[in-house]
Protein backbone atom coordinates (compact mmCIF):
# COMPACT_ATOMS: atom_id res chain seq x y z
CA UNK A 1 0.00 0.00 0.00
CA UNK A 2 3.04 1.97 -0.16
CA UNK A 3 1.35 5.45 -1.64
CA UNK A 4 5.08 7.03 -3.28
CA UNK A 5 7.27 4.39 -4.64
CA UNK A 6 10.43 4.34 -6.43
CA UNK A 7 13.12 2.13 -8.06
CA UNK A 8 15.54 1.58 -7.57
CA UNK A 9 16.26 1.66 -4.00
CA UNK A 10 19.55 1.32 -4.82
CA UNK A 11 22.07 2.38 -7.82
CA UNK A 12 25.78 2.53 -8.27
CA UNK A 13 27.32 3.01 -12.09
CA UNK A 14 29.85 4.54 -13.76
CA UNK A 15 30.55 7.10 -15.47
CA UNK A 16 28.96 8.81 -18.52
CA UNK A 17 26.05 5.79 -18.12
CA UNK A 18 22.86 6.82 -18.26
CA UNK A 19 20.15 5.68 -15.90
CA UNK A 20 16.40 5.89 -15.21
CA UNK A 21 14.78 6.20 -11.71
CA UNK A 22 10.97 5.43 -11.70
CA UNK A 23 8.59 6.63 -9.49
CA UNK A 24 4.44 6.11 -9.24
CA UNK A 25 2.17 7.54 -6.70
CA UNK A 26 -1.10 5.77 -5.81
CA UNK A 27 -2.60 8.74 -4.03
CA UNK A 28 -4.56 10.04 -7.06
CA UNK A 29 -2.24 13.22 -6.85
CA UNK A 30 -2.20 15.79 -9.52
CA UNK A 31 1.54 17.53 -8.67
CA UNK A 32 4.90 14.88 -8.35
CA UNK A 33 8.29 16.11 -8.07
CA UNK A 34 11.64 15.27 -8.05
CA UNK A 35 13.68 16.10 -5.14
CA UNK A 36 17.41 15.93 -4.48
CA UNK A 37 19.50 15.34 -1.13
CA UNK A 38 23.03 16.30 -1.13
CA UNK A 39 25.51 14.68 1.65
CA UNK A 40 25.02 17.28 4.01
CA UNK A 41 21.03 16.10 4.22
CA UNK A 42 20.08 19.65 2.11
CA UNK A 43 16.93 19.07 -0.04
CA UNK A 44 16.35 21.08 -3.33
CA UNK A 45 13.69 21.16 -5.80
CA UNK A 46 14.63 19.83 -9.24
CA UNK A 47 11.34 19.04 -11.12
CA UNK A 48 7.81 18.96 -10.67
CA UNK A 49 5.28 18.18 -12.51
CA UNK A 50 1.24 19.35 -12.45
CA UNK A 51 -1.25 17.07 -14.54
CA UNK A 52 1.81 16.37 -16.42
CA UNK A 53 2.99 19.90 -17.79
CA UNK A 54 6.36 20.78 -16.50
CA UNK A 55 5.98 23.68 -13.96
CA UNK A 56 9.78 23.99 -12.49
CA UNK A 57 13.47 23.62 -13.64
CA UNK A 58 15.58 24.42 -10.67
CA UNK A 59 18.60 25.45 -12.82
CA UNK A 60 18.72 21.31 -13.20
CA UNK A 61 21.31 20.93 -16.03
CA UNK A 62 19.95 19.41 -19.13
CA UNK A 63 21.80 16.19 -18.78
CA UNK A 64 18.75 15.26 -16.52
CA UNK A 65 15.08 14.77 -17.93
CA UNK A 66 11.57 14.04 -16.32
CA UNK A 67 9.28 12.41 -18.08
CA UNK A 68 5.54 11.33 -17.31
CA UNK A 69 3.73 8.92 -19.14
CA UNK A 70 0.88 9.67 -16.82
CA UNK A 71 -0.83 11.69 -13.80
CA UNK A 72 0.25 8.89 -10.83
CA UNK A 73 4.10 8.75 -13.00
CA UNK A 74 7.31 10.79 -13.24
CA UNK A 75 10.19 9.41 -13.90
CA UNK A 76 13.68 10.61 -14.23
CA UNK A 77 16.08 10.35 -16.95
CA UNK A 78 19.82 11.29 -16.15
CA UNK A 79 22.52 10.98 -19.41
CA UNK A 80 26.58 11.00 -18.62
CA UNK A 81 26.55 10.53 -14.79
CA UNK A 82 29.22 12.47 -13.48
CA UNK A 83 31.03 11.69 -10.45
CA UNK A 84 28.49 15.00 -8.67
CA UNK A 85 25.45 13.13 -9.72
CA UNK A 86 26.10 10.82 -6.29
CA UNK A 87 23.13 11.33 -4.18
CA UNK A 88 20.14 10.64 -2.80
CA UNK A 89 16.84 11.60 -5.16
CA UNK A 90 13.33 11.52 -3.71
CA UNK A 91 10.36 11.55 -5.32
CA UNK A 92 7.25 13.53 -4.36
CA UNK A 93 3.61 14.18 -4.42
CA UNK A 94 1.35 16.66 -3.99
CA UNK A 95 -2.90 16.77 -3.90
CA UNK A 96 -2.19 19.85 -6.47
CA UNK A 97 -0.06 22.82 -6.52
CA UNK A 98 -2.30 24.40 -3.93
CA UNK A 99 0.20 26.29 -0.98
CA UNK A 100 -1.40 24.48 1.57
CA UNK A 101 -1.38 20.84 0.28
CA UNK A 102 1.83 18.77 2.02
CA UNK A 103 4.35 16.84 0.15
CA UNK A 104 4.16 13.22 0.28
CA UNK A 105 7.64 11.83 -0.24
CA UNK A 106 8.90 8.13 -1.59
CA UNK A 107 12.06 6.66 0.28
CA UNK A 108 15.03 7.53 -2.37
CA UNK A 109 17.04 6.31 -4.23
CA UNK A 110 20.46 6.30 -3.54
CA UNK A 111 22.66 6.98 -6.43
CA UNK A 112 26.49 6.45 -6.80
CA UNK A 113 28.70 7.21 -9.34
CA UNK A 114 31.60 5.84 -9.95
CA UNK B 1 12.48 34.06 -2.32
CA UNK B 2 10.85 33.23 0.72
CA UNK B 3 12.95 30.73 2.93
CA UNK B 4 13.17 29.37 6.41
CA UNK B 5 15.77 29.04 8.45
CA UNK B 6 17.24 25.99 11.09
CA UNK B 7 19.89 27.64 13.52
CA UNK B 8 20.68 24.43 15.24
CA UNK B 9 21.93 21.55 13.51
CA UNK B 10 21.69 19.06 16.41
CA UNK B 11 19.63 19.41 19.31
CA UNK B 12 20.02 16.70 22.04
CA UNK B 13 17.21 16.00 25.02
CA UNK B 14 16.52 13.56 27.41
CA UNK B 15 13.77 11.24 27.55
CA UNK B 16 11.03 12.41 28.94
CA UNK B 17 12.05 15.87 28.49
CA UNK B 18 10.40 18.71 26.34
CA UNK B 19 11.99 19.31 23.00
CA UNK B 20 11.69 21.84 20.74
CA UNK B 21 12.93 22.19 17.22
CA UNK B 22 13.72 26.30 16.05
CA UNK B 23 12.64 26.95 12.62
CA UNK B 24 12.51 30.71 11.53
CA UNK B 25 10.66 31.90 8.34
CA UNK B 26 11.03 35.00 6.06
CA UNK B 27 8.22 35.36 3.41
CA UNK B 28 6.38 38.28 1.96
CA UNK B 29 2.56 37.84 2.70
CA UNK B 30 0.88 35.31 4.81
CA UNK B 31 3.30 32.18 5.35
CA UNK B 32 2.43 28.66 4.62
CA UNK B 33 4.64 26.07 7.15
CA UNK B 34 5.67 23.09 7.79
CA UNK B 35 7.56 20.29 9.19
CA UNK B 36 8.69 17.16 8.19
CA UNK B 37 10.48 14.27 9.62
CA UNK B 38 13.26 12.10 8.10
CA UNK B 39 14.13 8.49 9.82
CA UNK B 40 17.64 6.83 8.22
CA UNK B 41 16.98 5.80 4.86
CA UNK B 42 13.86 6.76 4.57
CA UNK B 43 11.65 9.57 2.60
CA UNK B 44 10.69 12.91 4.77
CA UNK B 45 7.10 12.44 6.24
CA UNK B 46 4.65 15.38 6.94
CA UNK B 47 4.41 16.30 10.26
CA UNK B 48 2.02 19.39 10.70
CA UNK B 49 1.30 22.72 8.52
CA UNK B 50 0.05 26.32 9.68
CA UNK B 51 -1.79 28.21 7.31
CA UNK B 52 -4.12 30.08 9.16
CA UNK B 53 -5.82 30.24 12.37
CA UNK B 54 -4.63 29.05 15.73
CA UNK B 55 -1.26 29.59 16.28
CA UNK B 56 -0.92 26.83 18.12
CA UNK B 57 -0.85 23.43 15.53
CA UNK B 58 -0.83 19.89 16.58
CA UNK B 59 0.41 17.23 14.27
CA UNK B 60 1.17 13.43 13.97
CA UNK B 61 2.93 11.33 17.07
CA UNK B 62 2.24 14.39 19.45
CA UNK B 63 4.34 17.23 18.17
CA UNK B 64 2.72 20.86 17.65
CA UNK B 65 4.34 23.87 16.58
CA UNK B 66 4.06 27.20 17.49
CA UNK B 67 3.76 30.20 14.77
CA UNK B 68 5.00 33.68 15.95
CA UNK B 69 4.49 36.33 13.90
CA UNK B 70 6.54 39.32 15.47
CA UNK B 71 9.58 36.78 16.13
CA UNK B 72 8.68 34.98 12.31
CA UNK B 73 9.15 31.57 14.20
CA UNK B 74 7.57 28.38 13.97
CA UNK B 75 9.31 26.15 16.48
CA UNK B 76 8.23 22.58 16.75
CA UNK B 77 7.40 21.17 20.44
CA UNK B 78 6.64 18.04 21.89
CA UNK B 79 5.88 17.68 25.46
CA UNK B 80 7.44 14.79 26.51
CA UNK B 81 10.88 13.15 24.13
CA UNK B 82 10.75 9.52 23.15
CA UNK B 83 13.78 7.78 21.74
CA UNK B 84 12.01 6.96 18.64
CA UNK B 85 11.69 10.60 18.32
CA UNK B 86 14.99 10.56 17.18
CA UNK B 87 15.36 11.80 13.55
CA UNK B 88 16.23 14.50 10.56
CA UNK B 89 13.77 17.70 11.12
CA UNK B 90 12.81 19.73 8.27
CA UNK B 91 11.39 22.73 8.35
CA UNK B 92 9.48 24.21 4.99
CA UNK B 93 7.77 26.91 3.59
CA UNK B 94 5.69 27.13 0.24
CA UNK B 95 7.16 30.17 -2.25
CA UNK B 96 4.10 31.61 -2.94
CA UNK B 97 6.26 33.66 -5.52
CA UNK B 98 7.64 30.72 -7.43
CA UNK B 99 4.88 28.95 -8.27
CA UNK B 100 4.33 27.30 -4.34
CA UNK B 101 7.75 25.81 -4.53
CA UNK B 102 8.20 23.90 -1.40
CA UNK B 103 12.11 25.01 0.02
CA UNK B 104 12.75 23.13 3.18
CA UNK B 105 15.33 24.34 6.02
CA UNK B 106 19.04 22.65 6.33
CA UNK B 107 17.57 19.70 9.03
CA UNK B 108 18.05 19.84 12.25
CA UNK B 109 19.32 16.26 14.30
CA UNK B 110 17.05 15.53 16.72
CA UNK B 111 18.68 12.78 19.41
CA UNK B 112 16.77 11.85 22.19
CA UNK B 113 19.14 9.71 25.13
CA UNK B 114 17.59 7.09 27.58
Amino acid sequence: DTAVSQTPKYLVTQMGNDKSIKCEQNLGHDTMYWYKQDSKKFLKIMFSYNNKELIINETVPNRFSPKSPDKAHLNLHINSLELGDSAVYFCASSQDLRAASPLHFGNGTRLTVT
Amino acid sequence: AQSVAQPEDQVNVAEGNPLTVKCTYSVSGNPYLFWYVQYPNRGLQFLLKYITGDNLVKGSYGFEAEFNKSQTSFHLKKPSALVSDSALYFCAVRDVNNNNDMRFGAGTRLTVKP
